[in-house]
Protein backbone atom coordinates (compact mmCIF):
# COMPACT_ATOMS: atom_id res chain seq x y z
CA UNK A 1 0.00 0.00 0.00
CA UNK A 2 1.24 3.20 -0.78
CA UNK A 3 2.05 5.80 1.89
CA UNK A 4 -0.51 8.56 0.78
CA UNK A 5 -2.79 7.71 -1.83
CA UNK A 6 -5.02 10.46 -3.98
CA UNK A 7 -6.81 10.21 -7.37
CA UNK A 8 -5.08 12.02 -9.95
CA UNK A 9 -8.15 13.17 -11.38
CA UNK A 10 -8.29 15.23 -13.31
CA UNK A 11 -11.23 17.22 -11.85
CA UNK A 12 -13.14 19.43 -14.42
CA UNK A 13 -15.60 21.38 -12.76
CA UNK A 14 -17.24 24.80 -14.45
CA UNK A 15 -16.79 28.01 -11.84
CA UNK A 16 -19.12 28.47 -8.52
CA UNK A 17 -18.66 23.96 -8.31
CA UNK A 18 -17.99 22.62 -5.11
CA UNK A 19 -15.40 19.87 -5.33
CA UNK A 20 -13.86 17.67 -2.69
CA UNK A 21 -10.69 15.83 -2.93
CA UNK A 22 -9.81 12.81 -0.94
CA UNK A 23 -6.28 11.01 0.46
CA UNK A 24 -5.69 8.22 2.40
CA UNK A 25 -2.48 7.07 4.81
CA UNK A 26 -1.05 4.43 5.83
CA UNK A 27 1.30 5.22 8.50
CA UNK A 28 -1.29 5.51 11.81
CA UNK A 29 1.34 6.74 13.83
CA UNK A 30 1.75 10.20 11.12
CA UNK A 31 1.82 13.23 12.94
CA UNK A 32 0.20 16.10 11.30
CA UNK A 33 -1.50 16.79 7.87
CA UNK A 34 -1.32 19.00 4.86
CA UNK A 35 -2.10 20.25 2.00
CA UNK A 36 0.10 22.11 -0.34
CA UNK A 37 -1.22 23.39 -3.82
CA UNK A 38 0.69 23.12 -7.09
CA UNK A 39 0.75 25.12 -9.74
CA UNK A 40 1.80 24.04 -13.10
CA UNK A 41 5.43 24.36 -13.48
CA UNK A 42 6.03 25.85 -10.46
CA UNK A 43 6.42 24.69 -6.84
CA UNK A 44 4.56 23.40 -4.18
CA UNK A 45 3.09 25.85 -1.32
CA UNK A 46 1.22 25.14 1.91
CA UNK A 47 -2.20 25.43 1.51
CA UNK A 48 -3.61 24.91 5.22
CA UNK A 49 -2.70 22.13 7.68
CA UNK A 50 -5.55 19.65 8.53
CA UNK A 51 -6.61 19.24 11.90
CA UNK A 52 -8.88 16.77 14.04
CA UNK A 53 -11.90 19.09 14.64
CA UNK A 54 -11.92 19.98 10.64
CA UNK A 55 -10.70 23.67 10.01
CA UNK A 56 -11.91 25.95 7.44
CA UNK A 57 -10.28 28.69 5.52
CA UNK A 58 -12.65 30.70 3.29
CA UNK A 59 -13.23 28.77 0.52
CA UNK A 60 -11.71 25.70 1.80
CA UNK A 61 -12.29 23.17 4.63
CA UNK A 62 -9.93 20.52 5.66
CA UNK A 63 -10.57 17.31 7.57
CA UNK A 64 -9.00 14.57 8.89
CA UNK A 65 -10.28 11.10 10.01
CA UNK A 66 -7.43 9.49 12.28
CA UNK A 67 -9.54 5.98 12.75
CA UNK A 68 -9.97 5.75 9.39
CA UNK A 69 -7.03 7.30 7.89
CA UNK A 70 -8.27 9.32 5.66
CA UNK A 71 -8.05 13.58 5.08
CA UNK A 72 -10.35 15.26 2.72
CA UNK A 73 -10.23 19.25 1.43
CA UNK A 74 -13.39 20.46 -0.20
CA UNK A 75 -13.19 23.92 -2.33
CA UNK A 76 -16.68 25.49 -2.52
CA UNK A 77 -17.75 28.31 -4.82
CA UNK A 78 -14.23 27.37 -7.19
CA UNK A 79 -13.01 30.11 -8.97
CA UNK A 80 -10.67 30.15 -12.41
CA UNK A 81 -7.68 30.21 -10.32
CA UNK A 82 -8.17 27.81 -8.33
CA UNK A 83 -7.28 25.71 -11.26
CA UNK A 84 -3.75 23.64 -9.83
CA UNK A 85 -2.67 20.07 -8.70
CA UNK A 86 -3.12 19.64 -4.99
CA UNK A 87 -0.89 17.47 -2.75
CA UNK A 88 -2.18 15.55 0.21
CA UNK A 89 0.85 15.67 2.64
CA UNK A 90 1.85 13.66 5.69
CA UNK A 91 4.41 14.61 8.42
CA UNK A 92 6.47 12.20 10.65
CA UNK A 93 8.59 13.77 13.00
CA UNK A 94 10.53 15.78 10.67
CA UNK A 95 9.63 15.37 7.40
CA UNK A 96 6.90 15.31 4.91
CA UNK A 97 5.86 12.64 2.61
CA UNK A 98 3.80 13.66 -0.38
CA UNK A 99 0.68 12.23 -2.39
CA UNK A 100 1.07 12.24 -5.91
CA UNK A 101 -1.82 14.72 -6.37
CA UNK A 102 -5.29 15.74 -7.77
CA UNK A 103 -5.54 17.66 -10.83
CA UNK A 104 -8.33 20.64 -10.86
CA UNK A 105 -9.78 22.00 -13.68
CA UNK A 106 -12.19 24.89 -12.98
CA UNK A 107 -13.52 26.10 -16.83
CA UNK A 108 -15.61 29.51 -16.87
CA UNK B 1 12.34 38.26 1.49
CA UNK B 2 13.92 35.93 -0.50
CA UNK B 3 12.73 32.76 -0.87
CA UNK B 4 14.39 29.60 -1.47
CA UNK B 5 17.32 30.06 -4.34
CA UNK B 6 17.91 27.43 -6.76
CA UNK B 7 20.29 27.54 -9.63
CA UNK B 8 20.49 26.51 -12.29
CA UNK B 9 16.65 26.63 -13.32
CA UNK B 10 16.94 24.53 -16.12
CA UNK B 11 19.80 22.35 -16.74
CA UNK B 12 20.35 19.99 -20.57
CA UNK B 13 22.95 17.64 -20.03
CA UNK B 14 24.29 14.34 -22.26
CA UNK B 15 24.32 11.03 -20.20
CA UNK B 16 27.66 10.75 -18.14
CA UNK B 17 28.37 14.13 -17.35
CA UNK B 18 28.34 15.57 -13.78
CA UNK B 19 25.72 17.63 -12.69
CA UNK B 20 25.77 20.25 -9.78
CA UNK B 21 22.59 21.39 -8.40
CA UNK B 22 22.40 24.41 -5.81
CA UNK B 23 20.12 25.70 -3.53
CA UNK B 24 20.28 28.87 -0.67
CA UNK B 25 17.59 28.44 1.65
CA UNK B 26 15.64 30.73 3.51
CA UNK B 27 17.83 32.51 6.33
CA UNK B 28 17.63 31.42 9.56
CA UNK B 29 16.00 28.39 8.59
CA UNK B 30 17.61 24.88 10.04
CA UNK B 31 16.57 22.00 8.04
CA UNK B 32 17.10 21.46 4.08
CA UNK B 33 15.48 19.23 2.20
CA UNK B 34 16.36 17.59 -1.25
CA UNK B 35 12.77 16.37 -3.59
CA UNK B 36 12.41 14.94 -7.05
CA UNK B 37 9.79 14.86 -8.78
CA UNK B 38 8.40 12.61 -11.78
CA UNK B 39 4.82 12.10 -13.06
CA UNK B 40 5.24 8.39 -12.27
CA UNK B 41 6.79 8.59 -9.01
CA UNK B 42 5.29 12.05 -7.40
CA UNK B 43 7.85 14.17 -5.14
CA UNK B 44 10.03 11.97 -3.43
CA UNK B 45 12.50 12.95 -0.58
CA UNK B 46 15.91 12.36 -1.59
CA UNK B 47 18.12 13.87 1.80
CA UNK B 48 17.32 15.92 4.28
CA UNK B 49 19.82 18.07 6.88
CA UNK B 50 19.43 19.43 9.81
CA UNK B 51 22.19 22.46 11.11
CA UNK B 52 24.08 21.52 8.41
CA UNK B 53 24.48 17.58 9.25
CA UNK B 54 23.05 15.16 6.97
CA UNK B 55 20.36 13.40 8.81
CA UNK B 56 18.14 11.23 6.55
CA UNK B 57 19.87 10.31 2.97
CA UNK B 58 18.10 7.10 2.45
CA UNK B 59 16.07 8.27 -0.07
CA UNK B 60 19.27 8.71 -2.16
CA UNK B 61 18.75 6.60 -5.21
CA UNK B 62 21.97 5.24 -6.10
CA UNK B 63 26.01 6.26 -5.16
CA UNK B 64 25.59 8.32 -8.29
CA UNK B 65 23.55 10.81 -5.82
CA UNK B 66 25.81 13.20 -3.20
CA UNK B 67 24.61 15.97 -1.56
CA UNK B 68 27.00 18.54 0.79
CA UNK B 69 25.94 21.56 2.91
CA UNK B 70 29.15 23.40 4.11
CA UNK B 71 27.70 25.94 5.83
CA UNK B 72 23.89 26.98 6.82
CA UNK B 73 22.92 29.34 3.66
CA UNK B 74 24.51 26.75 0.33
CA UNK B 75 23.85 23.13 -0.28
CA UNK B 76 24.62 21.30 -3.59
CA UNK B 77 23.32 18.06 -5.17
CA UNK B 78 25.28 16.23 -7.19
CA UNK B 79 25.07 13.45 -10.00
CA UNK B 80 27.36 12.24 -11.45
CA UNK B 81 27.49 10.56 -13.91
CA UNK B 82 24.32 11.28 -15.21
CA UNK B 83 21.80 9.33 -16.64
CA UNK B 84 18.53 9.25 -18.97
CA UNK B 85 16.09 8.23 -15.75
CA UNK B 86 17.52 11.33 -13.53
CA UNK B 87 16.08 13.45 -15.95
CA UNK B 88 13.24 15.19 -13.57
CA UNK B 89 12.22 18.47 -11.47
CA UNK B 90 14.31 18.93 -8.45
CA UNK B 91 13.51 20.82 -5.40
CA UNK B 92 14.87 22.23 -2.69
CA UNK B 93 13.03 23.08 0.48
CA UNK B 94 13.68 24.76 3.51
CA UNK B 95 11.75 25.27 7.32
CA UNK B 96 12.10 26.93 10.29
CA UNK B 97 13.37 24.62 13.06
CA UNK B 98 13.72 20.69 12.93
CA UNK B 99 9.95 19.52 14.00
CA UNK B 100 8.33 22.69 12.31
CA UNK B 101 6.01 20.59 8.89
CA UNK B 102 5.21 23.96 7.29
CA UNK B 103 8.65 23.91 4.15
CA UNK B 104 9.06 26.89 1.47
CA UNK B 105 10.31 25.11 -1.85
CA UNK B 106 12.51 26.79 -4.30
CA UNK B 107 11.46 27.28 -7.79
CA UNK B 108 13.30 23.90 -9.10
CA UNK B 109 15.71 22.82 -11.86
CA UNK B 110 14.62 21.04 -14.39
CA UNK B 111 16.55 18.61 -15.32
CA UNK B 112 16.87 16.67 -18.66
CA UNK B 113 19.56 13.84 -19.28
CA UNK B 114 19.86 13.26 -23.27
Amino acid sequence: RKEVEQDPGPFNVPEGATVAFNCTYSNSASQSFFWYRQDCRKEPKLLMSVYSSGNEDGRFTAQLNRASQYISLLIRDSKLSDSATYLCVVAGYSTLTFGKGTMLLVSP
Amino acid sequence: DAGVIQSPRHEVTEMGQEVTLRCKPISGHNSLFWYRQTMMRGLELLIYFNNNVPIDDSGMPEDRFSAKMPNASFSTLKIQPSEPRDSAVYFCASSPQSGSNEQFFGPGTRLTVL
